[in-house]
């Protein structure tokens, strides 16, 4: 049971222009959301967080927006750079309890 | 580099073996979790340790076993090893107890299982 879903394995996005990755939950319990992302031969670093009481919060280029109601969560990258090109993890936690991952979005910045 | 460390980079062994990874976490650190990644699918959570207890299992099978020790670097056991075991191994550190805290993850290690 998926309860974390990314349902976009990939989006190809220009230089300059916004990413917006999305991100599904299907458990009504979870407070805590996260972003990570990947590059290849190495882990996954931390992005961005939310908490469900927020429904915004922003960093830099990064925003993440959270619609509750929806119970979906997106990322916004703008301006996109080349350095972005990347795997984007979606995360979820209930009570503090053990992070649910979803499956990743695979990001590339087209220069 | 996250300073997280990993042994080893790569393992290729066969089925019904058993294999040790290893993880040193951040300076300061006491969480450890373990996650897998299996080809094409997110991060599983298998089990995080907090100073040297258990906290929060997982998706872990009963062929696996972690353990955090006193200097608070941990080893996954992998026992009993099947094909489907094969996988990209994660461990990561955080200076807190929930896993909400950001999580510093290691390079990985790659175990390949023929």
């Amino acid at each position: 049971d998926q309860q974390v879903k990314q349902n976009s394995p990939s989006l190809s996005v220009q230089e300059g222009r916004i990413s917006i990755l999305n991100c599904d939950y299907t458990n009504s319990m979870f407070d805590y959301f996260l972003w990570y992302k990947k590059y290849p031969a190495e882990g996954p670093t931390f992005l961005i967080s939310i908490s469900s009481i927020k429904d915004k919060n922003e960093d830099g280029r990064f925003t993440v927006f959270l619609n509750k109601s929806a119970k979906h969560l997106s990322l916004h990258i703008v301006p996109s750079q080349p350095g972005d090109s990347a795997v984007y993890f979606c995360a979820a936690s209930e009570g503090g309890n053990k992070l649910v991952f979803g499956a990743g979005t695979i990001l590339r910045v087209k220069s | 580099d996250s300073g997280v460390t990993q042994t080893p980079k790569h393992l290729i062994t066969a089925t019904g073996q058993r294999v040790t990874l290893r993880c040193s976490p951040r300076s300061g650190d006491l969480s450890v979790y373990w996650y897998q990644q299996s080809l094409d699918q997110g991060l599983q959570f298998l089990i995080h340790y907090y100073n040297g207890e258990e906290r929060a299992k997982g998706n872990i099978l009963e062929r696996f076993s972690a353990q955090q020790f006193p200097d608070l670097h941990s080893e996954l056991n992998l026992s009993s090893l099947e094909l489907g075991d094969s996988a990209l191994y994660f461990c990561a550190s955080s200076v807190g107890l929930a896993p909400t805290y950001e999580q510093y993850f290691g390079p990985g290690t790659r175990l390949t299982v023929t």
